[in-house]
């Protein structure tokens, strides 16, 4: 069974910090990985989508990695913002069986200002 | 503007009622999905479905049901047999396996 691990659970930084968060996942065997970002009490809004044959993906001042074989993928966050405030979350699809998305439980950023 | 509409947003019923949380799109997406969200965790798959008139268990649907007679309607029963229903419950869809996943706003239920 699927498992995925985002450490740390919390992080503070001051704002303009660059930082990285982590996200590792026990089954290699997966179609893809998303990032996504939630604001208290709201739904998840996706960030970035890399595909199992990616290496990476770019968006603005976000960049996610993904090492497939070792089972491990980042969220860089260049220029931290106090907008950037809110629980990041990772999810994989599986690339077999059912392909519904496992989470994992967050990492939830405050950018100080 | 296209998105998924949850409603409602806050929804408290007393232990021993079914209670029906509703999911609407209209992003025209085959699949839906039904998640629950507890304090700290993760997201839990409960119910989701490929395509209209089917749909499949999750991790954790017992005490819950679902239906799907319409492309842009998905909603989720949850019923008196499920143990510990108060949680933040969210609806999402997609086109498919490479295209990322839509969430709603989220239904927050309370059981007393």
């Amino acid at each position: 069974k699927q498992e995925v691990t985002q450490i740390p659970a919390a992080l503070s930084v001051p704002e303009g910090e660059n930082l990285v968060l982590n996200c590792s996942f026990t089954d290699s065997a997966i179609y893809n990985l998303q990032w996504f970002r939630q604001d208290p009490g709201k739904g998840l809004t996706s960030l970035l989508l890399i595909q199992s044959s990616q290496r990476e993906q770019t968006s603005g001042r976000l960049n996610a990695s993904l090492d497939k074989s070792s089972g491990r993928s980042t969220l860089y966050i260049a220029a931290s913002q106090p907008g950037d405030s809110a629980t990041y979350l990772c999810a994989v699809r599986p690339d077999t069986g059912r392909r519904a998305l496992t989470f994992g439980s967050g990492t939830r950023l405050q950018v100080q200002p | 503007d296209g998105g998924i509409t949850q409603s409602p947003k806050y929804l408290f019923r007393k232990e021993g009622q079914n209670v029906t949380l509703s999911c609407e799109q209209n992003l025209n997406h085959d699949a839906m999905y039904w998640y629950r969200q507890d304090p700290g965790q993760g997201l839990r798959l409960i119910y989701y479905s490929q395509i209209v008139n089917d749909f499949q268990k999750g991790d954790i649907a017992e005490g819950y049901s679902v239906s799907r007679e319409k492309k842009e309607s998905f909603p989720l029963t949850v019923t008196s047999a499920q143990k510990n229903p108060t949680a933040f419950y969210l609806c999402a869809s997609t086109w498919g396996y490479n295209s990322p996943l839509h969430f709603g706003n989220g239904t927050r239920l309370t059981v007393t």
